[in-house]
């Protein structure tokens, strides 16, 4: 069975351009949460989709970021225009969730590796 | 927000050594996972442990949710067992992440 799957694995992008991160969850698994991790904040949750809806989205850092989920097997994580601090690595997890509340444990996919020049 | 800290921050072992991980939380969870993140990155779960013992061959994990603490045994260390491990804890849906501690085996 495989896990959450995430493209592209790495991304070099200068800065100003756009870049679109993208996940597959788990099939079957009902709750998607993109992450972010540097050294100097840790891992952060950016946002979470219920049911390919968004719930919470604080952890968003400002406007030039956006995430869409338009389907049970598909997201995005868009950063426009990117800027040199938003190098990082993008994880997406995706769990089993009963409602709003998930008990369930979460899988996480390989990341990408963001580097904005 | 809960707050979730993680001891020790960095340990380095010999191969063949036994270590504990430890992780305490500021307040009742709904959950808790333990994560190794390897040299490449990958975050690979250890355990789901909202409370009691678990075992998995030469780790084993502990959660005594009541007085808010989680440990992590790692017997017969092996370089590659080498890493950041994670603890993380949920409230509803969220999970918060401990910084980690970083573990270095050596040969």
């Amino acid at each position: 069975d495989a896990g959450v799957i995430q493209s592209p694995r790495h991304e070099v992008t200068e800065m100003g351009q756009e870049v679109t991160l993208r996940c597959k969850p788990i099939s079957g698994h009902n709750s998607l949460f993109w992450y972010r991790q540097t050294m100097m904040r840790g891992l952060e949750l950016l946002i979470y989709f219920n049911n390919n809806v968004p719930i919470d989205d604080s952890g968003m850092p400002e406007d030039r970021f956006s995430a869409k989920m338009p389907n049970a097997s598909f997201s995005t994580l868009k950063i426009q225009p990117s800027e040199p601090r938003d190098s990082a690595v993008y994880f997406c997890a995706s769990s089993l969730g009963r409602g709003v509340s998930s008990y369930n444990e979460q899988f996480f996919g390989p990341g990408t590796r963001l580097t904005v020049l | 927000g809960i707050q979730v800290e993680q001891s020790p921050p960095d340990l380095i072992l010999q191969e063949g050594a036994n270590s504990t991980l430890r992780c305490n939380f500021s307040d009742s969870v709904n959950n808790l996972q333990w994560f190794h993140q390897n040299p490449w990155g990958q975050l690979i779960n250890l355990f789901y442990i909202p409370s009691g013992t678990k075992q998995n061959g030469r780790l084993s994990a502990t959660t005594v949710a009541t007085e808010r603490y989680s440990l992590l045994y790692i017997s017969s260390s092996q370089t590659t067992d080498s890493g950041v491990y994670f603890c993380a804890v949920k409230r509803t849906y969220k999970y918060i992440f401990g910084t980690g501690t970083r573990l270095k085996v050596l040969a």
